[in-house]
């Protein structure tokens, strides 16, 4: 079974750009998380949906960041427009509302530098 | 408010050894689920391990092991028979409430080195 894909894997931008990153979650899961990881802050929550309903985006640095999930196959983080400090590792995750357990399996990162 | 704690920054262990590391979590609700996650050094993230808050019996998983003690709010993760492989930063991660539908919050992460 396919695990959750994340496209690009590295994006090299300059400041002022519009970025998207892009996730499917893996078939079957019904929740989705956007992680970043940066070495100052750690694995911290952007936003995350259930049944492709944006539940919490507290974790939403700023206006300049959206997040969509128009299905359950996919959904897009974007960035508009980047600045230096959004460079990061940017993970897309899923899992399974009813799982007892509610493992999340994360796709392999976006790595976003911002020049 | 949540709050996860890996007091070792970094550990090393010697190939074939056994290894605990430390975790540490803070809530008050009685429903939660605590995770080991694996990073090696090209960035994935792994999932290893849950213990569920009502769970009996500490989770194993092949050479995971969680020991988990609940009055002292500690969920370690056992490696046994370490491999060079192993070396990784390990997160340990915690959400509350029974089901998939809530983020986890993560530990900063510990890095284990295997020597050979």
């Amino acid at each position: 079974d396919a695990g959750v894909i994340q496209s690009p894997r590295h994006e090299v931008t300059e400041m002022g750009q519009e970025v998207t990153l892009r996730c499917k979650p893996i078939s079957g899961h019904n929740s989705l998380f956007w992680y970043r990881q940066t070495m100052m802050r750690g694995l911290e929550l952007l936003i995350y949906f259930n049944n492709n309903v944006p539940i919490d985006d507290s974790g939403m640095p700023e206006d300049r960041f959206s997040a969509k999930m128009p299905n359950a196959s996919f959904s897009t983080l974007k960035i508009q427009p980047s600045e230096p400090r959004d460079s990061a590792v940017y993970f897309c995750a899923s899992s399974l509302i009813s799982s007892g357990r509610g493992a999340q399996y994360f796709g392999p990162g976006t790595r976003l530098l911002v020049l | 408010a949540q709050k996860i704690t890996q007091t070792q920054p970094g550990m090393f262990v010697q190939e074939k050894e056994a290894v605990t590391l430390d975790c540490t979590y803070d809530t008050s609700d009685p429903s939660y689920g605590l995770f080991w996650y694996k990073q090696p050094s090209s960035g994935e993230m792994i999932f290893l391990i849950y213990q569920g808050s009502y769970d009996q019996q500490n989770a194993t998983e092949g050479r995971y092991s969680l020991n988990f003690q609940k009055a002292r709010k500690s969920a370690n993760l056992v490696i046994s028979a370490s491999q060079l492989g192993d070396s990784a930063m390990y997160f340990c991660a915690m959400r509350e409430g029974n089901s998939g539908n809530t983020p986890l919050v993560f530990g900063k992460g510990t890095r284990l080195s295997v020597i050979a």
